[in-house]
């Protein structure tokens, strides 16, 4: 699977857009690009999965471009909950899921 | 809410006891997977479980053993307990039929050995 590597931490503030980038150079054929946010003591939440172009749900968007060896995550105009830990990973199907250390995002008022 | 159960909630043991920690997946999931996460850490892949069978295992020792049911439920069991071993032990359930695995977890089990 392939290794991703995010920034340790960020820093905003309510009412920003806050865009968080991941890169991932061995991405394989197959794999999926995947995003969870994590609140302490809690389990990770799924938030968007894109395998290219851009993706949008209704809580945020996921920008791959064309070579996919990296990923922007992009939260518009956060608010004082989005602070949490943000995991990108790169799925395949039926395997194991390999978490890094993630981005630890801090929202300020 | 993503109709994943995890019991119980919290749990304190001591050190050489063993433990056995509950999933529920969520309806329609066939999968689920364990994992551990200490304290300012990412999870840790424990294994996994497809349809009763072990589907994949991290870098556990055998200390940590796994069971799933005909429903999809699924059991952690994990012997002669270590202080080290007090953690969040989260479950994942995913559906096989879904190519890019999407895992969706549970409130997690918090463990404290003494």
């Amino acid at each position: 699977l392939a290794k991703t590597t995010q920034p340790i931490s960020m820093d905003s503030y309510e009412g920003q857009e806050v865009n968080i980038t991941c890169s991932h150079n061995n991405i394989a054929t197959n794999d999926y690009i995947t995003w969870y946010q994590q609140f302490p003591s809690q389990g990770p939440r799924f938030i968007i999965q894109g395998y290219k172009t851009k993706v949008t749900n209704e809580v945020a968007s996921l920008f791959i471009p064309a070579d996919r060896k990296s990923s922007t995550l992009s939260l518009p105009r956060v608010s004082l909950s989005d602070t949490a830990v943000y995991y990108c990973l790169v799925v395949r199907s039926a395997s194991k899921i390999i978490f890094g250390s993630g981005t630890r995002l801090s929202i300020r008022p | 809410e993503t109709g994943v159960t995890q019991s119980p909630t919290h749990l304190i043991k001591t050190r050489g006891q063993q433990v056995t920690l509950r999933c529920s997946s969520q309806s329609g999931h066939n999968t689920v997977s364990w994992y551990q996460q200490a304290l300012g850490q990412g999870p840790q892949f424990i294994f996994q479980y497809y349809r009763e069978e072990e589907n994949g295992r991290g870098n556990f020792p055998p200390r940590f053993s796994g069971l799933q049911f005909p429903n999809y439920s699924s059991e952690l069991n994990v012997n002669a307990l270590e202080l080290d071993d007090s953690a969040l032990y989260l479950c994942a359930s995913s559906s096989n039929r879904d190519p890019a695995d999407t895992q969706y977890f549970g409130p997690g089990t918090r463990l404290t050995v003494l």
